[in-house]
């Protein structure tokens, strides 16, 4: 059974500052998607990682793939309060097919001005 | 552009009430479209996944069936809710390719008394 790992799973900071999610998964796997959901909404794609070494960067946020530790990091940079949402890891585990990705269970990350 | 619509956007039903909570996509064809539920504070549980016509996968053992009338038409359903069918249900659809990400609606929030 793929298991989907994240942590912090709770994250409060300070505007301005760094920090880096942690996505850890227990299979093979060489796509990662993440996601973010602000408070009762839906989700948001943000980035698609489709190889190993894989890096995107969209503002102030950047994506990572490794797949041979099975990892993928999302750092924020000088972080801002509009960037508060609960962000969301998945995995499509390799020759998986069609069938839905597994979800890690969402960091929340709050900043504070 | 594609386009994902859901509705009810919320929901009050009493234990042992049928549901049926439709979803319809525009703008594609033969997308693979899934049933997601996530509990208060959790992640994402996939419930079911298609990818054609007529075409049901189900992942989790439970009281809800799905069903794909027409190609973008995806349909949740109970015969009889559970206090525990209460949560924020998703509908998504991704194109027919392992690249795509897979596309959110705004969800249906579904409590049950």
């Amino acid at each position: 059974e793929l298991k989907v790992e994240q942590n912090p799973l709770f994250l409060s900071m300070q505007e301005g500052k760094n920090y880096t999610i942690y996505c850890n998964y227990s299979t093979t796997s060489d796509r990662l998607y993440w996601y973010r959901q602000d408070p009762g909404k839906s989700l948001e794609s943000l980035f698609v990682l489709l190889s190993n070494g894989a890096v995107k960067q969209e503002g102030r946020l950047m994506a990572s793939l490794d797949t041979k530790a099975r990892l993928s990091t999302l750092h924020i940079t000088a972080a801002v309060h509009d960037l508060s949402a609960t962000y969301f890891c998945a995995v499509d585990p390799l020759g998986g097919g069609a069938d839905g990705l597994t979800f890690g269970k969402g960091t929340h990350l709050i900043i504070q001005p | 552009s594609q386009t994902i619509h859901q509705w009810p956007a919320t929901l009050v039903q009493p234990v042992g009430s049928p549901l049926s909570l439709e979803c319809t996509v525009e703008g594609t064809s033969n997308p693979n479209l899934y049933w997601y539920r996530q509990a208060a504070g959790r992640g994402l549980q996939l419930l079911f996944y298609s990818v054609g016509i007529g075409q049901i996968s189900s992942e989790v053992p439970q009281n809800l069936s799905a069903s794909r009338p027409q190609d973008r038409q995806f349909i949740l359903s109970s015969k009889k809710l559970l206090l525990s069918d209460s949560g924020f249900y998703l509908c998504a659809w991704s194109a027919d390719s392992r690249n795509q990400p897979q596309h959110f609606g705004d969800g249906t929030r579904l409590s049950i008394l």
